[in-house]
């Protein structure tokens, strides 16, 4: 079946410690992204990247990097600076950054300690 | 910059009946795009329905329409016979034509069908 895949579901970390969240798609879609989800806040645009080896920042790009080497892969690295990083994460893509529908991931928590 | 605002914190309908979602934005854009996502208790998001904003006519898709006024910047939806698997989080958002998949999320309603 064709879709997102996000792993890991769940996540601890003590805090200082950088982590990778991985996004894998099937869907052959060229742009990808990451939204941050907080309790009564909705999503937030961390990144996104409309072809490979191109990502453009969002509105709280702060403390996070990622990269695009491949079509299917759009990794999203937690640093140490991000002040607060305890969320639910989620990866989407589209088949270009103009098509408007959104599919998404079943997300990862992230929670540290 | 665009906004979503979503008023309706929590809403709880009996099953069978309908409801109302309200959904208003802000954007400078003449041209954008309208959406709504659900997100059912296994947080993936999935789009209910999706309105261009220079469509005069109201999208529909089976039980799911909305209500767009777009002089008032106003895009509510209205859910028909309501079933149990309605029950979820529904997230209106926006985005203007140019980048149709960087969407502004409002911060979400959350909807509860009873017996």
């Amino acid at each position: 079946d064709g879709g997102i895949t996000q792993s890991p579901k769940y996540l601890f970390r003590k805090e200082g410690q950088n982590v990778t969240l991985s996004c894998e798609q099937n869907l052959n879609h060229d742009a990808m992204y990451w939204y941050r989800q907080d309790p009564g806040q909705g999503l937030r645009l961390i990144y996104y990247s409309q072809i490979v080896n191109d990502f453009q920042k969002g509105d709280i790009a702060e403390g996070y990097s990622v990269s695009r080497e491949k079509k299917e892969s759009f990794p999203l690295t937690v640093t140490s600076a991000q002040k607060n990083p305890t969320a639910f994460y989620l990866c989407a893509s589209s088949e270009t950054v103009y098509t408007g529908e959104l599919f998404f991931g079943e997300g990862s928590r992230l929670t540290v300690l | 910059a665009q906004t979503v605002t979503q008023s309706q914190p929590e809403m709880s309908v009996q099953e069978a009946e309908t409801v109302t979602l309200s959904c208003t934005y802000d954007t400078s854009e003449n041209n954008y795009y309208l959406f709504w996502y659900k997100q059912p208790p296994s947080r993936q998001m999935i789009l209910v329905i999706r309105q261009e904003a220079y469509k005069q006519q109201n999208a529909t898709e089976n039980r799911f329409s909305v209500n767009f006024q777009k002089a008032a910047k106003s895009f509510s939806l209205k859910i028909s016979d309501s079933q149990l698997g309605d029950t979820a989080m529904y997230f209106c958002a926006v985005a203007d034509t140019g980048t149709a998949s960087k969407l502004t999320f409002g911060t979400g309603t959350r909807l509860q069908v009873t017996l």
